[in-house]
């Protein structure tokens, strides 16, 4: 089984940069991904990690430290449309590519 | 290529109702999946499929029914309609497992029992 913890909520201000942490607990880690979720939408891809290290995509980067259970969603110059849910969910290396979510955090961009 | 798509968007049921949840896919991917999201709360997986002919149990599968009797189509089936049922339905797939492959979401099914 797995247990997947990240903040519930979090708030920043356009044009800043915001940090959001995931840490995990699992018997065969094979992957992390991040998703982001508008309200009232379904989930969408943004990154992968299965080695440790800082994966970049544009404005959005992801670590991965696997000895620590630990990851973090970096999101930079920060813009209102970036409000939304990110999902931390973590691949076990069982038949199915299942993955395990965590509760998701909401983050709130303001002005 | 329309990708994951989920019928109906919005259903309000009875309790103890039944009604299928559609979902299709035309990206030829092996996998499916079904996921619920209570509010405020991430995904729990309620069943999978990795082909035609091939489901197996998710962390939540009570109360539910599936079958795969296509490569693209995924139907969920609840038989007797509880409150504990109310959620928003995610339907996803993905080519194979292991290395990138990442799972794409169809749009859901918001469900309410009363």
């Amino acid at each position: 089984g797995q247990n997947i913890d990240q903040p519930t909520e979090m708030t920043a201000t356009e044009g800043a940069i915001v940090q959001i942490n995931c840490t995990y607990q699992t018997s065969g880690f094979n992957g992390l991904f991040w998703y982001q979720q508008h309200a009232g939408e379904a989930p969408t891809f943004l990154s992968y990690n299965v080695l440790d290290g800082l994966e970049e995509k544009g404005r959005f980067s992801s670590f991965l430290s696997r000895s620590k259970g630990y990851s973090y969603l970096l999101l930079k110059e920060l813009q209102m449309k970036d409000s939304a849910s990110y999902l931390c969910a973590v691949r076990e290396d069982n038949a199915g590519n299942m993955l395990t979510f965590g509760g998701g955090t909401r983050l709130m961009v303001k002005p | 290529n329309a990708g994951v798509t989920q019928t109906p968007k919005f259903r309000i049921l009875k309790i103890g109702q039944s009604m299928t949840l559609q979902c299709t896919q035309d990206m030829n991917h092996n996998y499916m999946y079904w996921y619920r999201q209570d509010p405020g709360m991430g995904l729990k997986l309620i069943y999978y499929s990795v082909g035609a002919g091939i489901t197996d149990k998710g962390e939540v599968p009570n109360g539910y029914n599936v079958s795969r009797s296509t490569t693209e189509d995924f139907p969920l089936r609840l038989e007797l309609a509880a409150p504990s049922q109310t959620s928003v339905y995610f339907c996803a797939s993905s080519y194979r497992t292991g290395g990138t492959d990442t799972q794409y979401f169809g749009p859901g099914t918001r469900l309410t029992v009363l």
